[in-house]
C-alpha cells in the first residue's frame, strides 16, 4: 500500500509569491491534515479536510489555506509568502476525521523563502 | 489550552547507553498521550501511545508510562542504536472538545557508535 506522497519535496520561492504544496493521502484515507514545522515553533497544525470540507482550523493568517478533492488530494496555498513561511510542510492521513490515534505521515515539503 | 513540553535537544548518546527523553504535559480532561519518530528525510511515524493514566506503550524496545499524578510521558530504552538516531515528538489529543493534536517541539537524539 503506498505511502502518504508530497509533491514537491523541495520548494524555493522569493518573499510576496505565493506558493501551492500538494498532498496524496493513503488510498481509502478520507481525511488530509497539515502542519507546518519550524525548529523553533515545533509541528503546528494548521488545518484538517475530510470530504472536501474544511473541519479544523489551526491558529494561522488567512494568508494559508487549502482544499480537498473529490478524490481526497488536497492542496495548500500560501498566499504573499514571507520569510518567516520558510518550514517543513506534513501532511498525514487518516481513514476519517477527528483525528484517530494514528496518522500517517508524508515526507514533507521543504519550502524556503528568500 | 493544551501544551506539551519536551527537554530540550539534541541528546547525544554512546551505543548501547540507556535514553530518556522527558515529556510533560497540560491538558483537560484525560487525553491520549503519543510519541512519534522522524527519521532523517522523512515523516512522523507513530512510535507508541498510551490512552489512559497507568498505561504503557511499547514498540521498538521503547517504552512510555502515563503518569496522570505528574501529568508526563517519559520516553524510555534501555540500549540504544545508531539507527535509533531521530527526532522524537511527543504529542497529545485531547478527551473532550477540540481533538487537534498539539505536538511538543521535538527532542533530537544522535547516537555515536
Amino acid at each position: 500500500k503506498a505511502g502518504v506522497t508530497q509533491t514537491p519535496r523541495y520548494l524555493i520561492k522569493t518573499r510576496g509569491q505565493q506558493v501551492t504544496l500538494s498532498c496524496s493521502p493513503i488510498s481509502g484515507h478520507r481525511s488530509v491534515s497539515w502542519y507546518q514545522q519550524t525548529p523553533g515553533q515545533g509541528l503546528q497544525f494548521l488545518f484538517e479536510y475530510f470530504s472536501e470540507t474544511q473541519r479544523n482550523k489551526g491558529n494561522f493568517p488567512g494568508r494559508f489555506s487549502g482544499r480537498q478533492f473529490s478524490n481526497s488530494r488536497s492542496e495548500m496555498n500560501v498566499s504573499t509568502l514571507e520569510l518567516g513561511d520558510s518550514a517543513l510542510y506534513l501532511c498525514a492521513s487518516t481513514p476519517t476525521w477527528g483525528f484517530p490515534d494514528t496518522q500517517y505521515f508524508g515526507p514533507g515539503t521543504r519550502l524556503t523563502v528568500l | 489550552g493544551d501544551s506539551v513540553t519536551q527537554m530540550e535537544g539534541p541528546v547525544t548518546l554512546s551505543e548501547e547507553a540507556f535514553l530518556t527523553i522527558n515529556c510533560t504535559y497540560t491538558a483537560t480532561g484525560y487525553p491520549s498521550l503519543f510519541w512519534y519518530v522522524q527519521y532523517p528525510g522523512e515523516g512522523l511515524q507513530l512510535l507508541l501511545k498510551a490512552t489512559k493514566a497507568d498505561d504503557k506503550g511499547s514498540n521498538k524496545g521503547f517504552e512510555a508510562t502515563y503518569r496522570k499524578e505528574t501529568t508526563s510521558f517519559h520516553l524510555e530504552k534501555g540500549s540504544v542504536q545508531v539507527s535509533d538516531s531521530a527526532v522524537y515528538f511527543c504529542a497529545l489529543r485531547s478527551s473532550g472538545g477540540s481533538y487537534i493534536p498539539t505536538f511538543g517541539r521535538g527532542t533530537s537524539l544522535i547516537v555515536h557508535p
